[in-house]
């Protein structure tokens, strides 16, 4: 099984605050990188799905970089909101070539106003 | 607007049934995906389906079965075999063979056990 892991596991910024957090992931074998938001009591959404080495993605004040060659992402937030509250997660596809993705468990992230 | 539907949302299950969970998708997608969560932990693969008729294990396949007799739908079989299914369940499903193309998730459906 791929082993994705995240850091934080937890994160509590205030309202303005800009953040970052990082997923890691097996460089070999490497397929793609997604990132996920889940808000509370909803589904989760697709971020970004990245897919080269030095790829750089941006949605709104969302951003994540991928390297692959030594294994990480990171997802940076700029000057978060309550409403960026959620968990996030990220997946990469199985080194086995299945497609189905092997998911992190997450960082929750807490905006305080 | 397409998207996944998956029902019901809470589920209730006696010892020693079995109860099945439903998802439904109007993505035109060839993959589907269920996943359980709990508590502290990410996602893990139960079963998957890239086309219709077929499907694999995932990770923790045990005391669980799917079929997938058409394409839009993906049900999900907890059975009694499955000894501790209190837990969060997520249907996805995707464009199969896109490495670039996301998931697409349904709302979950929470099992617990009475």
């Amino acid at each position: 099984i791929l082993n994705v892991e995240q850091s934080p596991q937890s994160l509590h910024v205030q309202e303005g605050d800009s953040t970052n957090f990082t997923c890691s992931f097996p460089s070999s074998n490497f397929y793609a990188l997604h990132w996920y938001r889940w808000e509370t009591a909803k589904s989760p959404e697709a971020l970004f799905v990245m897919t080269l080495n030095g790829d750089e993605k941006k949605k709104g004040r969302i951003s994540a970089t991928l390297n692959t060659k030594e294994g990480y992402s990171y997802l940076y937030i700029k000057g978060s909101q309550p409403e960026d509250s959620a968990t996030y997660l990220c997946a990469s596809p199985s080194d086995t070539g299945r497609r189905a993705l092997t998911f992190g468990s997450g960082t929750r992230l807490q905006v305080q106003p | 607007d397409g998207g996944i539907t998956q029902s019901p949302k809470y589920l209730f299950r006696k010892e020693g049934q079995n109860v099945t969970l439903s998802c439904e998708q109007n993505l035109n997608h060839d993959a589907m995906y269920w996943y359980r969560q709990d508590p502290g932990q990410g996602l893990r693969l139960i079963y998957y389906s890239q086309i219709v008729n077929d499907f694999q294990k995932g990770d923790i396949a045990e005391g669980y079965s799917v079929s997938r007799e058409k394409k839009e739908s993906f049900p999900l079989t907890v059975t009694s075999a499955q000894k501790n299914p209190t837990a969060f369940y997520l249907c996805a499903s995707s464009i199969f063979g896109q490495d670039n193309q996301p998931q697409h998730f349904g709302d979950g459906t929470r099992l617990s056990i009475l």
